[in-house]
């Protein structure tokens, strides 16, 4: 149990367009999810945080107007990078949690490459 | 706010034997959550073993084990009978007991396993 998936895995995208990476929690209800990035050999940093039905909370010096991100069900979030630039490229990776849990389940993470 | 030292940026450990990865993390608080996960070359993130800060008793999970001594702030993961399926980057995590569920990682030590 706790599933969670990433889709794309591996996203080339030009410069200047917008990407949208779904992440969905498949055999329970998230009642949060998690964004990171990560850059090879660095650990995970995290980007936002988001409750069903509410805005995200970004962490300090994440752009929200670049990387939107919506919750709209307990199984789905998705983050959309706007106007993507070489410099976002990067792996990004979705968690979620459960009700009454203190333990994140991951995706498998999406590789984004911008050119 | 709290932080997770990882102070082992690699280990390397001969297949069969043991090998110990070392955590220490700062916090004010009395509840929490600790883990250790795995993120092998796949880069899908692993939860290896959880300990709770409230039991006193070190968690195990078949051939991984924690050091846990809540006094020195201390959290090492135990690694035996090394498997070649072992060689990853492995992270040390704290999560607050209270509601934002937001998980604190460590910079991560890089553990290969020699045949």
């Amino acid at each position: 149990g706790a599933v969670v998936s990433q889709h794309p895995s591996w996203v080339i995208c030009k410069s200047g367009t917008s990407v949208k990476i779904e992440c969905r929690s498949l055999d329970f209800q998230a009642t949060t999810m998690f964004w990171y990035r990560q850059f090879p050999k660095q650990s995970l940093m995290l980007m936002a945080t988001s409750n069903e039905g509410s805005k995200a909370t970004y962490e300090q010096g994440v752009e929200k107007d670049k990387f939107l991100i919506n919750h709209a069900s307990l199984t789905l979030s998705t983050l959309t990078v706007t106007s993507a630039h070489p410099e976002d490229s990067s792996f990004y990776i979705c968690s979620a949690t459960g009700t009454r849990t203190y333990e994140q389940y991951f995706g498998p993470g999406t590789r984004l490459t911008v050119t | 706010a709290q932080t997770v030292t990882q102070s082992q940026p690699e280990m390397s450990v001969q297949e069969a034997e043991t090998v110990t990865l070392s955590c220490t993390y700062d916090t004010s608080e009395s509840d929490y959550y600790l883990f250790w996960y795995k993120q092998p070359p796949s880069r899908q993130m692993i939860l290896v073993i959880r300990q709770e800060a409230y039991k006193q008793q070190n968690a195990t999970e078949n051939r991984f084990s924690v050091n846990f001594q809540k006094a020195a702030k201390s959290f090492s993961l135990k690694i035996s009978d090394s498997q070649l399926g072992d060689a990853a980057m492995y992270f040390c995590a704290y999560v607050s007991g209270g509601s934002n569920y937001k998980l604190t990682f460590g910079k991560g030590t890089l553990l290969t396993v020699n045949p």
